[in-house]
């Protein structure tokens, strides 16, 4: 079936670099994607969205690119920070669902 | 404004015993889930309610029931708690879709052991 997956489990960065974190799906037909951020023993907050008619969005540190040639999205965290350490997940919904299909997610470590 | 809470946060149970998690949202939202997560694992969809009185199948729906009998309450029950059930659960709630956006809000989880 449609899956939407991600290529790095494990993330290991240094405080103050920039952070990328990649996505594959394979469902030609989502068109909605969402980043949730989920810290140690919390719930998945919502980063940023992204429709399938964009290509890029920005808010406040964070870049989402979509390439649907090539059904790849990305996570830009720029001047990563120790706050920033969580699992990210990427989540892809089709037009009429109400359900999102989400990834397995990419831990992120930030080392002061 | 409370969010999404879940009631409990943790609990142990025997195979074979039952319980109900209760899940509560002061937003108004329509839309409901229960998740499931596991090691290394995605969240993976339980049940879901598309409004008051509705429920519906979702991914992974095997040994749970649910129900919404008011807008605001969500409930996952265990009728037969067996040790693969043994997981941390998640309840989310989501509005119809203003301005276009669609987000889901968690709750904190309850992390279940079933021995």
């Amino acid at each position: 079936g449609e899956s939407v997956g991600l290529h790095l489990p494990t993330l290991s960065v240094q405080e103050g670099d920039n952070s990328i974190i990649n996505c594959a799906y394979s469902n030609s037909a989502s068109d909605y994607f969402i980043w949730y951020k989920q810290e140690s023993g919390k719930g998945p907050q919502f980063i940023i969205d992204i429709r399938s008619n964009m290509d890029k969005r920005q808010g406040q540190r964070v870049t989402v690119l979509l390439n649907k040639t090539v059904k790849h999205l990305s996570l830009q965290i720029a001047a990563t920070q120790p706050g920033d350490s969580a699992v990210y997940f990427c989540a892809e919904r089709t037009g009429g669902s109400y359900i999102p299909t989400f990834g397995r997610g990419t831990s992120l470590i930030v080392h002061p | 404004n409370a969010g999404v809470t879940q009631t409990p946060k943790f609990r142990v149970l025997k195979t074979g015993q039952s319980m109900t998690l209760l899940c509560a949202q002061d937003m108004n939202h329509e839309y409901m889930y229960w998740y499931r997560q596991d090691p290394g694992m995605g969240l993976r969809l339980i049940h879901y309610s598309v409004g008051e009185g509705t429920t519906a199948k979702g991914e992974v729906p095997d040994g749970y029931n649910v129900s919404r009998l008011k807008k605001q309450n969500f409930l996952l029950g265990l009728e037969s708690a067996a040790p693969s059930q043994t997981s941390v659960y998640f309840c989310a709630s989501s509005p119809l879709e203003p301005e276009g956006r669609y987000e889901q809000y968690f709750g904190p989880g309850t992390r279940l052991t079933v021995t």
